[in-house]
């Protein structure tokens, strides 16, 4: 059974551009978490996604960022007009049911905004 | 003040070393999850428990939900533990809140 996957590994994209970062849940895993790492910082809650639902967007940025997980593929997490201040590490996380439930971690994507 | 506070920020050890770290949440939680985030940068999931005690190898949760406390204890230390614990609270929403993580060394 593959583990969550996430690609790119690694980003770089110059100001002003576009970010797309994709998170395949495991197999039978119907709940998406987007979690950003900043640099020398801890980890924060952005998104939690059912098949074709927002359930939680309250750590998302208001602007720039969206977030998608369609019936059919992966999950989406969406930065437009990139800023250096972008530069993280985006973890996504899947698991099997809502509550009191193990989530388990993609290798993450290194965004470098340049 | 951090909805999760863990203590110690760093810590160093001897190998075969008993270590604990400490966790604590201001509000009341559905569940707490204790994380390891490897030199790498990758996370793997350590436990997630909403009371008493899980054992899992050398690695021990525990939490007192009445005190709104959690330990990870790790017993006889390998340098290959070496690596930041992040404990997190889970509430009824799902979503998880982070400490700030503690980075341990176990040196040889």
């Amino acid at each position: 059974n593959a583990g969550v996957m996430q690609n790119p590994r690694h980003l770089v994209r110059r100001r002003g551009q576009e970010a797309r970062l994709r998170c395949s849940p495991m197999k039978g895993h119907s709940h998406v978490y987007w979690y950003r790492q900043l640099p020398e910082e801890g980890l924060k809650f952005m998104v939690y996604l059912q098949k074709e639902n927002i359930i939680d967007e309250s750590g998302m940025p208001k602007e720039r960022f969206s977030a998608e997980f369609p019936k059919e593929g992966p999950s989406i997490l969406r930065i437009q007009q990139v800023v250096r201040g972008d530069s993280a590490a985006y973890f996504c996380a899947s698991s099997p049911g809502q509550h009191q439930e193990t989530q388990y971690f993609g290798p993450g994507t290194r965004l470098l905004v340049l | 003040k951090n909805e999760v506070e863990q203590s110690p920020q760093n810590l160093t050890a001897q190998e075969g070393e008993f270590i604990t770290i400490n966790c604590s949440y201001s509000v009341g939680i559905s569940a707490l999850h204790w994380l390891q985030q490897h030199p790498g940068g990758g996370i793997v999931s350590l436990f997630m428990l909403s009371s008493g005690k899980k054992k899992h190898g050398r690695l021990i949760a525990t939490i007192n939900i009445q005190e709104k406390h959690s330990s990870l204890h790790i017993t006889a230390s390998h340098p290959r533990d070496s690596a930041v614990y992040i404990c997190a609270r889970e509430t009824s929403g799902s979503r998880l809140t982070f400490g700030e993580g503690t980075q341990l060394t176990v040196n040889p």
